[in-house]
């Protein structure tokens, strides 16, 4: 079974730097994909950035950024130019590529860690 | 576009009583809509996964008499509670995934809904 471990509980990081979040997983399966969700205070999940295995490419989305290395199974978060508003729960998750009607298509969730930005 | 609502944002109910919570996806068809659940400061736990027109599939431990799930059509799922008790308070929340088009293979969430049972 997949399992998904994110080891930093809380982090800091001052406004306008940048910090680094760290996820790794383990599998089996040569082909997944990998996603980044944040959760404000208002516990809405947002999508922050996705990336498919098949992929070498790391995704970006504006200030975000993953450093994805396949074969150490690390995954890991970089927010540059920290703001206020990025302060949440980031979840990190593993997903099956999909087949219809089965139940591999489910997320499996990392514990989070909780980013503060500081002022 | 991949918007997910959820009503009612929160309920407060006396034990004993029914709740239902409906989850939409506005701009798409869900193919797959799963329900969650969230402890306070914890990770999201899987309930249930439902495919449009078939029965929910439920997690091991999750009880199916207790927790009624019908996906009756590509853009609506609803979790009903039912004889909720204190216990069942928690915070619930849906997602949505599409078979295929821009926004599959990824799962896009609600708001979710605090549920309060005195």
């Amino acid at each position: 079974a997949q399992t998904v471990t994110q080891s930093q509980p809380e982090m800091s990081v001052q406004e306008a730097e940048t910090v680094t979040l760290s996820c790794t997983y383990d599998t089996s399966e040569s082909d997944y994909y990998l996603f980044w969700y944040k959760q404000p205070p208002s516990r809405q999940m947002i999508l922050v950035i996705r990336q498919e295995a098949y992929k070498q490419q790391n995704a970006t989305e504006n200030r975000f950024s993953v450093n994805f290395q396949k074969a150490a199974k690390s995954f890991s978060l970089k927010i540059s130019d920290s703001q206020l508003g990025d302060a949440a729960m980031y979840f990190c998750a593993y997903r099956s590529p999909f087949f219809y009607g089965g139940a591999t298509n489910k997320l499996i969730f990392g514990t989070g860690t909780l980013l503060a930005v500081q002022p | 576009g991949a918007v997910v609502s959820q009503h009612p944002s929160r309920v407060i109910c006396k034990s004993g009583t029914s709740v239902k919570i409906e989850c939409r996806s506005l701009d798409f068809q869900a193919t797959t809509m799963f329900w969650y659940r969230q402890f306070p400061k914890k990770s999201l736990m899987l309930m249930a996964t439902s495919n449009e027109g078939s029965k929910a599939t439920y997690e091991q431990g999750v009880e199916k008499d207790k927790f009624l799930i019908n996906h009756a059509s590509l853009t609506l799922s609803t979790l009903t509670v039912t004889s909720a008790h204190p216990e069942d308070s928690s915070f619930y929340i849906c997602s949505a995934e599409q078979l295929a088009g821009v926004f599959s293979e990824t799962q896009y969430f609600g708001p979710g809904t605090r549920l309060l049972v005195l």
